[in-house]
C-alpha cells in the first residue's frame, strides 16, 4: 500500500458552499494528479502537478482550483458547489524513479 | 487521436476459469502500459505495466498481461479466477503531451469483472 491519504472520504454538501478535498502523501513525490471519476468510468485527469509552485490543468474542464504550497499536499478547492460536481475525486502521485501513479482511495463528493 | 479502448463493458467468469480482459490502444511511439484494478468503494491499485523487454508481464494477485505490437494489443490475465477478483480493471496508456518531455496516462473506460462462485 501507497502512502497517499484523501480525507473526506465522502462528503455530501449543500449547492453553493465553499469546499476543499485534501491529499497528502509522505513519499515525496513531486508528480501529483487529480482526477474525476464517475461511478463505473474512466478517469478524467482535471489538474496535475510537477513540483511546488507547479499546477496545471487536465484533460477535462474543471471549475475547481488546486494548489501546491508543500511538497506533500495538494489539496482541490470548488469555491461553490454545484450539483454538476458531484463525483469521484481521485488523488494520485508518482516518484522518479517508477512510471507507477499511486492513488489515494478517492473522495465521494455530493452536492445537493 | 491517440486513444486506449477496452472493448467490454463486463467480463463474467465461473471461479477457477482463466480470464482475460482486453485492452487495445491507438498511440504513436512506443507507449508504457499499466492495469489498475478498483475494487468497490476504493482507490485504483497498480497491477502491472509493461515498458520495454518480455512481452508477458507478471503482476499482483496472480495477473499477467501481453504485449502484442502487431496488434496493438495489452490483455489482462489469470489463469484461474477467484470470486474476489471481482472489480473494476482499467488499461491506460502513458503518452507524450507535447513535444516537450511531459508525459500523461490515457485511461480506458473500465471493465467489470464478475467472478461468478
Amino acid at each position: 500500500e501507497a502512502d497517499i491519504y484523501q480525507t473526506p472520504r465522502y462528503l455530501v454538501i449543500g449547492t453553493g458552499k465553499k469546499i476543499t478535498l485534501e491529499c497528502s502523501q509522505t513519499m515525496g513525490h513531486d508528480k501529483m494528479y487529480w482526477y474525476q471519476q464517475d461511478p463505473g468510468m474512466e478517469l478524467h485527469l482535471i489538474h496535475y502537478s510537477y513540483g511546488v509552485n507547479s499546477t496545471e490543468k487536465g484533460d477535462l474542464s474543471s471549475e475547481s482550483t488546486v494548489s501546491r504550497i508543500r511538497t506533500e499536499h495538494f489539496p482541490l478547492t470548488l469555491e461553490s458547489a454545484r450539483p454538476s460536481h458531484t463525483s469521484q475525486y481521485l488523488c494520485a502521485s508518482r516518484g522518479r524513479a517508477k512510471n507507477i501513479q499511486y492513488f489515494g482511495a478517492g473522495t465521494r463528493l455530493s452536492v445537493l | 487521436a491517440q486513444s486506449v479502448a477496452q472493448p467490454e463493458d463486463q467480463v463474467n467468469v465461473a471461479e477457477g476459469n482463466p480470464l482475460t480482459v482486453k485492452c487495445t490502444y491507438s498511440v504513436s511511439g512506443n507507449p508504457y502500459l499499466f492495469w489498475y484494478v478498483q475494487y468497490p468503494n476504493r482507490g485504483l491499485q497498480f497491477l502491472l505495466k509493461y515498458i520495454t523487454g518480455d512481452n508477458l508481464v507478471k503482476g499482483s494477485y496472480g495477473f499477467e498481461a501481453e504485449f502484442n505490437k502487431s496488434q496493438t494489443s495489452f490483455h489482462l490475465k489469470k489463469p484461474s479466477a477467484l470470486v474476489s477478483d471481482s472489480a473494476l480493471y482499467f488499461c491506460a496508456v502513458r503518452v507524450l503531451v507535447n513535444a516537450g518531455n511531459n508525459r500523461k496516462l490515457i485511461w480506458g473506460l473500465g471493465t467489470s469483472l464478475a467472478v461468478n462462485p
